[in-house]
């Protein structure tokens, strides 16, 4: 089993649509929990942190479920500069860790 | 948040050939700094840790004689891919930890002809 799993799409999503993404992992110990967005070939930039307590940050929320080890990312008001691979991300420690990479999931926002 | 770069963004040698890559935190001081690879449509794997002064940790399954990484100062940690091969051809990304976030490089395109 991958330790970090997510449906790598596309989600092909009109603008202003919502969207959702999920990932599970499968350590358990695992501590810190993460979004990362990827555009096409470039590094990855953090998107926000997650906490068991649910967060928002503008158009996107994020809520973590560490009994079922699910993460989720919603996104509202989709915008076309929202095109990219949204990757879920986790570590031991914060990012005093390596991190843990899932594959990436690759939105793609129409006009 | 912080820059981080990477030098070369791009190299393309012959196999057998060795190639270093440079990532330094411009604007801050990295105990820890970490390099990734990340092969067409997979996700970004952890190779090894790179601590300031000290030999780096490797990650399961990664040659440490092959991928030599050296981390001198505060601000610099290079990975020498030595002898390298068609397989080797990758997008190795570093990053440089920050307090308790990580911050990435642009990137270096490895192709291994």
């Amino acid at each position: 089993r991958k330790e970090v799993e997510q449906d790598p799409g596309p989600f092909n999503v009109p603008e202003g649509a919502t969207v959702a993404f999920n990932c599970t992992y499968s350590n358990s110990a695992s501590q810190s929990f993460f979004w990362y967005r990827q555009d096409c070939r470039k590094e990855p930039k953090l998107l926000m942190s997650v906490y068991s307590s649910g967060n928002e940050d503008g158009r996107f929320t994020a809520q973590l479920n560490r009994a079922s080890q699910y993460i989720s990312l919603l996104i509202r008001d989709s915008k076309l500069s929202d095109s990219a691979t949204y990757l879920c991300v986790v570590s031991g420690r914060g990012g005093a860790d390596g991190l843990t990479f899932g594959k990436g999931t690759h939105l793609i926002i129409q006009p | 948040g912080a820059v981080v770069s990477q030098h070369p963004s791009r190299v393309i040698c012959k196999s057998g050939t060795s190639v270093k890559i440079e990532c330094r935190s411009l604007d801050f001081q990295a105990t820890t700094m970490f390099w990734y690879r990340q092969f067409p449509k997979q996700s970004l794997m952890l190779m090894a840790t790179s601590n300031e002064g000290s030999k780096a940790t490797y990650e399961q399954g990664v040659e440490k004689d092959k991928f030599l990484i050296n981390h001198a100062s505060l601000t610099l940690s290079t990975l020498t891919v030595t002898s390298a091969h068609p397989e080797d051809s990758s997008f190795y990304i570093c990053s440089a930890r920050a307090v308790n976030e990580q911050f990435f490089g642009p990137g270096t395109r490895l192709t291994v002809l």
